[in-house]
């Protein structure tokens, strides 16, 4: 078990250019989530797979990102045409069973400039 | 809906001393209470949890935590604080019938260590 792993750690990028983020859950996790943290809040929920199914994304994601689980495994997040305020640290977590909570990984902190 | 609070964005205690991060929630359902931490630049890990057994919790660094059902509290504790504590603490409650498990958070608290 090596944990959460996502890549890259850190990402500078220009306005407008896409970036794609990965994520490698706990290999016996079914469930992958993705969040949003901004400097001194809490995570903010973007989306859920339940294996390669997305279950459910946050009504506040525009249409920008977009995030795949394709077979079951490794996740990317991709975030198109990016903006200033898509500046944050992206984070993933998986989970087996409800009582476990979240394993999250290290992060990928985005900088758009 | 559940939810969490979290009392004090910032908390500040001197080396030695008792640490107390307070967290309250509301959930309908028996719930699964979670400690996370949080260092700087860093992912958040898991401190301890709460799933239905015992109401103590002991967690990881000397941290543990009291599931009050009649307070709907879980407050985080620990007797004597180290300055390498000094980062952010997150609480966060899983509706324990909820098949999607999600984590409902709190808003987090600093805990800042004076020496």
């Amino acid at each position: 078990d090596t944990g959460v792993s996502q890549d890259p750690r850190h990402k500078i990028t220009k306005r407008g250019q896409n970036v794609t983020f990965r994520c490698d859950p706990i290999s016996e996790h079914n469930r992958l989530y993705w969040y949003r943290q901004t400097l001194g809040q809490g995570p903010e929920f973007l989306t859920y797979f339940q294996n390669e199914a997305q279950l459910e994304k946050s009504r506040l994601l525009s249409d920008r990102f977009s995030a795949e689980r394709p077979k079951g495994s490794f996740s990317t997040l991709e975030i198109q045409r990016t903006e200033q305020g898509d500046s944050a640290m992206y984070l993933c977590a998986s989970s087996l069973r409800p009582s476990y909570g979240y394993t999250f990984g290290s992060g990928t902190r985005l900088t758009v400039v | 809906a559940q939810s969490v609070t979290q009392l004090g964005s910032h908390v500040s205690v001197s080396e030695g001393a008792l640490v107390l991060l307070r967290c309250n929630y509301s959930s309908s359902v028996p719930p699964y209470l979670f400690w996370y931490v949080q260092y700087p630049n860093q992912g958040l890990q898991l401190l301890l949890k709460y799933t239905s057994a015992a109401t103590l919790v002991k967690g990881i660094n000397g941290f543990e935590a009291e599931f009050k059902k009649s307070e709907t509290s879980f407050h985080l504790t620990k007797p004597s604080a180290h300055m390498s504590d000094a980062a952010e603490y997150f609480c966060a409650v899983s509706d324990s019938l909820d098949s999607n498990y999600q984590l409902i958070w709190g808003a987090g608290t600093k805990l800042i260590i004076k020496p």
